[in-house]
């Protein structure tokens, strides 16, 4: 079964300074990654995805991730951080189940919290 | 461009109710996902239709069921309500051409509170 694991439940970063939120998976294949962000009572909002090509992916609101095959990481990072950044980030990876299934396992999330 | 609708985005039942949860997937998406989303948890999928066809299932209770129409929305059916299915329900969906083949696009959800 493929899992994927999110460390940190928080994670603290102040305004203007780069963050890091951190991701590894565990696939048998190869990964199909995404990152997707919840403001609170709020749905999923996709930031990004890995599925092949530069292991440096470029996703919405200046986001980025960098795919590490040898430490099989998807951490995602943003060179300077805004307060309105402050939400709750979900890693997933796609899982196919067969029957054109592809679900998504999602890590148990990080909370990111931007300090004035 | 159309996103994924879910209605009602809010809904209050008692227990041992039953309730009704739609979701409206993008135009042309042809595969739809259903996830549960529980207080501070993570969304865990449920169960996901391929062309109004079920096409698998993961941690969804007996007491609830679901089905793809011919317009391609989707309907989750619960019944037998217990507090512990106070959750956000969201709806996603994609398409098994294109360019959105690999991404799932996910509705706002829709709030269920059990008492």
């Amino acid at each position: 079964a493929q899992s994927v694991a999110q460390p940190e439940d928080q994670v603290n970063v102040a305004e203007g300074n780069p963050l890091t939120v951190k991701c590894t998976y565990s696939v048998s294949g190869n990964p199909y990654l995404f990152w997707y962000v919840q403001y609170p009572n709020r749905g999923l909002q996709f930031l990004l995805k890995y599925i092949t090509g530069d292991n440096l992916v470029k996703g919405s609101y200046g986001f980025e991730a960098e795919f590490n095959k040898s430490q099989t990481s998807f951490h995602l990072k943003k060179p300077s951080a805004l307060v309105s950044d402050s939400a709750l980030y979900f890693c997933a990876v796609r899982e196919y189940s067969g029957a054109g299934s592809y679900q998504l396992t999602f890590g148990k999330g990080t909370k990111l919290s931007v300090i004035p | 461009a159309a996103g994924v609708i879910q209605s009602p985005r809010h809904l209050i039942k008692e227990k041992r109710e039953t309730a009704t949860l739609k979701c409206y997937p993008i135009p042309r998406h042809d595969t739809v996902y259903w996830y549960q989303q529980g207080p501070g948890q993570d969304p865990q999928f449920l169960i996901s239709f391929y062309e109004k066809m079920q096409s698998d299932k993961g941690s969804i209770p007996d007491r609830f069921s679901a089905q793809q129409f011919s317009d391609y929305h989707s309907e989750l059916n619960m019944s037998s309500l217990e507090l512990g299915d106070s959750a956000l329900y969201f709806c996603a969906s994609t398409s098994t051409s294109g360019r959105a083949y690999n991404e799932q696009f996910f509705g706002p959800g829709t709030r269920l509170t059990v008492l």
